[in-house]
Parts: C-alpha cells; structure tokens; sequence
C-alpha cells in the first residue's frame, strides 16, 4: 500500500515559469515531510522540509505548503532554471530519523 | 567532511549468488539506513541501524541482512540474488535523534544477471 502518493509523474516547464509538484499522505502519525533532489547517478539530497506545525516554509526558491486537513503538501519552485532538472520525491516520517516513506517521484524538466 | 561513503558504486552479479555492500556514514553520524531504489521509482527502506543492532526493519525478505561496526559503518548483505533485486541501493546516515533527516550516499548500482 503507498502510504504517499505524488503527482504528476513529469513535468515540463519554461525556464522562469513555477513547477509545482503534489504529494498526499495517509498516515496521520507522519510529523515530518521532506522534499529530496536527485541528479542522475546521485543519491537524494534534501532540498527543504516541513513539520505540520506551519502551514508554509520557503528557502530561496523553494517553498512547501502543507494542509494538514487535507493531508497534502506541495512544492513550488519559483523562477525554474535549466538547473533545477532532476527528479524530486516527497517522503514523510513519523519523526525525522525515523524511516522515510517516498513518493514515486516527479521528473522535472526545464527547458531553456 | 566527507559525506556518505559507498562502495563499490557499480556491481554485477549473477543469479543466486550473494553480494554484500558496504557504507561510511558522513562524520558524527551514528546511525545508518539501507534503501532499495528500483528504476523509476522512489526509495524504498529496507533496515536501519544503530548501536550494531538493527533498531527498525521494512518489508525485506530475510535475504536482506546487515552489520554496523563499532566504528558506524555498514554493510548490507543479500543473499540468493534474485533478478528483481537489481537496483539502486543507497545508504543515509544521521546523528541519532537528529529529527531533521538523512543524508544519503551515491548508492551501489546492482545488476542481477
């Protein structure tokens, strides 16, 4: 049973445009909700994360929303850049070091 | 500060063999975690590691067995590979009771032939 679903599954977008990518949890003892970024031939790194106590947090460009009536969070990229190309995932945790539930993952490409 | 450590970072193996993996957790980490990363999708768990003793486990076949050393690191050892067993698989490394995530390695790239 996926205990996190992400959408969409690619996504293609202009060089300055938002890339949004969405993620919807079950689990409602999940208190912890990363986003990794994967290069190929990279592991994940994490790009930004968020605990249901805050409906919003923003690092530079990067800016998760999080309902948690809804059980949905979302990533936003503002001002994609060529860069910005990789796959990302959304996970959750009960706790940030315990074991880390993934998305499927969202290939993001930005075109020039 | 050398992050997470993994090797080797490409392996084949055939059929019914065994392969054992092998992980340096990033500086003043103590505990490790084993994903298994299939083409396409995303990261699965497959054990995790602290003090030398497995301290949480996902939904792995006992195939899937592994070790920390008393200096963190880790192995992950699977036996009786199975074709379905080629995939990416990546190890994370935190300071325990850190809640604020993992950092992962490279991952070993296992090819079941």
């Amino acid at each position: 049973q996926q205990q996190v679903k992400q959408s969409p599954q690619s996504l293609i977008v202009q060089k300055g445009g938002i890339s949004i990518i969405n993620c919807a949890y079950e689990n409602t003892a999940f208190d912890y909700f990363p986003w990794y970024q994967q290069f190929p031939g990279k592991g994940p790194a994490l790009l930004i994360a968020i605990r249901p106590d805050v409906s919003e947090k923003k690092e530079g460009r990067f800016t998760i929303s999080f309902n948690k009536s809804a059980k949905q969070f979302s990533l936003h990229i503002m001002d994609s850049q060529p860069g910005d190309s990789a796959t990302y995932f959304c996970a959750a945790s009960k706790g940030g070091s315990e074991k880390l539930v993934f998305g499927k993952g969202t290939k993001l490409t930005v075109n020039p | 500060d050398a992050g997470v450590t993994q090797s080797p970072t490409h392996l084949i193996k055939t059929r019914g063999q065994q392969v054992t993996l092998r992980c340096s957790p990033k500086s003043g980490h103590d505990t490790v975690s084993w994903y298994q990363q299939a083409l396409g999708q995303g990261p699965q768990f497959i054990f995790q590691y602290y003090e030398e003793e497995e301290r949480q486990r996902g939904n792995f076949p006992d195939r899937f067995s592994g070790h920390q050393f008393p200096n963190y690191s880790s192995e992950l050892n699977v036996n009786a590979l199975l074709l379905g067993d080629s995939a990416l698989y990546l190890c994370a490394s935190s300071p325990v009771g850190y809640n604020y995530g993992y950092t992962f390695g490279s991952g070993t790239r296992l090819t079941v032939v």
